[in-house]
C-alpha cells in the first residue's frame, strides 16, 4: 500500500528566508504527487502536482518542489516566505485506479516569524 | 465557479443520532470525493465516485457510513448512529476526469462535524 512521511510536523522560519518541506512516499508504480496548502479552518488548495516529465514542478504562489526517483521524495520550496504563507502543508500520493485516490502525509505546520 | 460547496458548515448532534453532510461538486465535474480529517489519522479517504457510481469505499469506516450519488450535482454522507468517534471535518472534493488525463480535485470548505 502506498503511504506519505512528512517527517517535520512544526517549522518556524523567518520572513523572507527559503524554505524547505520534506515529502518521502512509497508506492510501487510511478507516482503522481500533489502538494495542498491549508489555512485555519479552511479547505485544501493545490499548490503543484508531478505526474511524469520535467522532475522540477512549479506551482502557485512561487511555489516549486522536485521530484526525485532516487530518494522517493517530493520536496517542496519557496526561496523567500511571505508572513501570509502560514499554513499546513500536506504532501499526497495518487494511487490506485488512475492514481485518484489520494494518500496524504500527516501534515507540516509552518510558522513565519516577522 | 462557486467551487465545491458543502452543508452544514458545523454541525453538533448527540451521540445515536443521524448525521446528513452534503456536497454540490463542481459543475461539469464528474468525480466526487468524501474525506475525514482529525486530529489522530489525519486526512482519510472515506469513499469516492466517479459518474455518480461508487468506484473505492474502502475507507468507510463500518456500516454505520453511507453515501449516495443520486445526480451529478448533489451527494450525501450518512453516519447513522452517530458516535462521539465521528467527531471530525469532513471534506468534500470534486474533479473532472474530461480529457483522459489525471485531474486535479478541488475541496470544498469542509463540515465540522462534532458528536457529544
Amino acid at each position: 500500500a502506498q503511504s506519505v512521511t512528512q517527517p517535520d510536523i512544526h517549522i518556524t522560519v523567518s520572513e523572507g528566508a527559503s524554505l524547505e518541506l520534506r515529502c518521502n512516499y512509497s508506492y510501487g508504480a510511478t507516482p503522481y504527487l500533489f502538494w495542498y496548502v491549508q489555512s485555519p479552518g479552511q479547505g485544501l488548495q493545490l499548490l503543484l502536482k508531478y505526474f511524469s516529465g520535467d522532475t522540477l514542478v512549479q506551482g502557485i504562489k512561487g511555489f516549486e518542489a522536485e521530484f526525485k526517483r532516487s530518494q522517493s521524495s517530493f520536496n517542496l520550496r519557496k526561496p523567500s516566505v511571505h508572513w501570509s504563507d502560514a499554513a499546513e502543508y500536506f504532501c499526497a500520493v495518487g494511487a490506485g485506479t488512475g492514481r485518484r485516490a489520494l494518500t496524504f502525509g500527516s501534515g507540516t505546520r509552518l510558522q513565519v516569524q516577522p | 465557479d462557486a467551487g465545491v460547496i458543502q452543508s452544514p458548515r458545523h454541525e453538533v448532534t448527540e451521540m445515536g443520532q443521524e448525521v446528513t453532510l452534503r456536497c454540490k461538486p463542481i459543475s461539469g465535474h464528474n468525480s466526487l470525493f468524501w474525506y475525514r480529517q482529525t486530529m489522530m489519522r489525519g486526512l482519510e479517504l472515506l469513499i469516492y465516485f466517479n459518474n455518480n457510481v461508487p468506484i473505492d469505499d474502502s475507507g468507510m469506516p463500518e456500516d454505520r457510513f453511507s453515501a449516495k450519488m443520486p445526480n451529478a450535482s448533489f451527494s450525501t454522507l450518512k453516519i447513522q448512529p452517530s458516535e462521539p468517534r465521528d467527531s471530525a471535518v469532513y471534506f468534500c472534493a470534486s474533479s473532472s476526469t474530461a480529457g483522459g488525463g489525471t485531474d486535479t480535485q478541488y475541496f470544498g470548505p469542509g463540515t465540522r462535524l462534532t458528536v457529544l
